[in-house]
């Protein structure tokens, strides 16, 4: 079956501009997760969705930085007003509890701040 | 000091060779990943243990919850198994299933 996708796989913006990431989970997983990995650090947990539950905000760096996800399908990460310590590739992974909260990540998308 | 603490940060070896990747935390969990990483930045989870020991193929991975410390091993070495590898755990007073990430080990295995 198809696992998660994530788009775009690259994105330049400029300093200052709005940035809007998609994440697809695998079908049935109802825990979406948002992670961060600046070059040459380890990941770092932004957000996490379980079902209509309110998020877990906690990593959010900062209040440029929202996300959005529609009952158990697509998320969305959005960078108001990037600045260039955004530059990282954002990963996101989704689970099930239901399958022992293995989580299962998308490939990431690159983000570069210019 | 990070939570979670991977030794070694890089680490070089011949074909062939065992591999011992360690890592130690500090909070309680109630579970434990280790997770590999290729050259392209792709993560694929390769266990999720909560005790004992689990076995896949060339891979090991073992936990002591006394010690808080978990080693996962590479028997065996090939040049493919060069990734790096992250532990990440999930503590017991975090919300759902938010993992803590370690630094990640770098191994380059030489043919």
């Amino acid at each position: 079956g198809a696992g998660v996708s994530q788009s775009p796989s690259n994105k330049v913006t400029e300093k200052g501009k709005d940035v809007e990431l998609r994440c697809d989970p695998i079908s049935g997983h109802t825990a979406l997760y948002w992670y961060r990995q600046r070059l040459g650090q380890g990941l770092e947990f932004l957000i996490y969705f379980q079902g209509n539950s309110a998020p877990d905000k906690s990593g959010l760096p900062s209040d440029r930085f929202s996300a959005e996800r529609t009952g158990e399908s697509v998320s969305t990460l959005t960078i108001q007003r990037t600045q260039q310590e955004d530059s990282a590739v954002y990963l996101c992974a989704s689970g099930s509890p239901g399958q022992g909260d293995e989580q299962y990540f998308g490939p990431g998308t690159r983000l570069t701040v210019t | 000091k990070n939570e979670v603490e991977q030794s070694p940060q890089n680490l070089t070896a011949q074909e062939g060779e065992f591999i011992t990747i360690n890592c130690s935390y500090s909070v309680g969990i109630s579970a434990l990943h280790w997770l590999q990483q290729h050259p392209g930045g792709g993560i694929v989870s390769l266990f999720m243990l909560s005790s004992g020991k689990k076995k896949h193929g060339r891979l090991i991975a073992t936990i002591n919850i006394q010690e808080k410390h978990s080693s996962l091993h590479i028997t065996a070495s090939h040049p493919r198994d060069s990734a790096v590898y992250i532990c990440a755990v999930r503590g017991l007073e975090t919300s759902g299933s938010r993992l803590t990430f370690g630094e990640g080990t770098q191994l380059t295995v030489n043919p």
